[in-house]
């Protein structure tokens, strides 16, 4: 099946720094990618659809300004968290549509942890 | 966004089959239906996908009912690696929303 990675895969930043996490699809161009936060022992929570050359959009409640999202390739979207608090601190998931096929099946990355101290 | 409703927890004995229920009453007539499942620290897993008819792979089936208002995902002999959080999810255009899922625990 396809393939999505994420790096890193956990990650430690100070208060008030920021810090990038990229989604990358290995063997499928995905022009659509999603971006997920889930909390311990919750389910995720979607926060941002990111479309290829254009703004993301993001789900209400979401600042997009502390979560900045770039899609700058058909491969690649990063998330940005900007002057992190430890109350961001949460497992970050991304996800990439395949196209083709029935129900354009989406797949997902490993998952980022971000602790913020 | 459409909703899905799944019990909180299962539990099944190793090497039993597994019927994980969900039920999906606002269903409209294009929603797919997706069964993901996610160990800890780790990121969804695709099991299966429908729309209408039965389907089966490698890993499950996926029963769906009549009138598409509930579907059960079907795990023929249940494995210790099969211990996981369990989504049922409605896709809605491009995005999927993600439910409370059911933890199985499986028995040895």
């Amino acid at each position: 099946g396809a393939v999505v990675s994420q790096h890193p895969s956990r990650v430690i930043c100070k208060s008030g720094t920021s810090v990038k996490i990229e989604c990358r699809s290995l063997d499928f161009q995905a022009t659509t990618m999603f971006w997920y936060r889930q909390f311990p022992k919750q389910s995720l929570m979607l926060m941002a659809t990111s479309n290829e050359g254009s703004k993301a959009t993001y789900e209400q409640g979401v600042e997009k300004d502390k979560f900045l999202i770039n899609h700058a390739s058909l491969t690649l979207s990063t998330l940005t968290v900007t002057s992190a608090h430890p109350e961001d601190s949460s497992f970050y998931i991304c996800s990439a549509r395949a196209t083709g096929g029935s129900g354009n099946t989406i797949y997902f990355g490993e998952g980022s942890w971000l602790t913020v101290v | 966004d459409a909703k899905t409703t799944q019990p909180n927890s299962m539990e099944s004995n190793e090497e039993e089959p597994v019927h994980l229920p969900c039920n999906h009453s606002t269903i409209s007539g294009t929603d797919y239906i997706h069964w993901y499942r996610q160990l800890p620290s780790q990121g969804p897993e695709y099991v299966i996908h429908g729309l209408t008819s039965n389907v089966n792979n490698r890993m499950a089936s996926l029963a769906i009912a009549e009138d598409r208002k509930s579907s059960t995902l079907i795990l023929h002999r249940a494995t210790l690696r099969d211990a996981a959080v369990y989504y049922c999810i409605l896709r809605s255009g491009n995005q999927f929303y993600f439910g409370t899922g059911t933890s199985l625990t499986v028995i040895p």
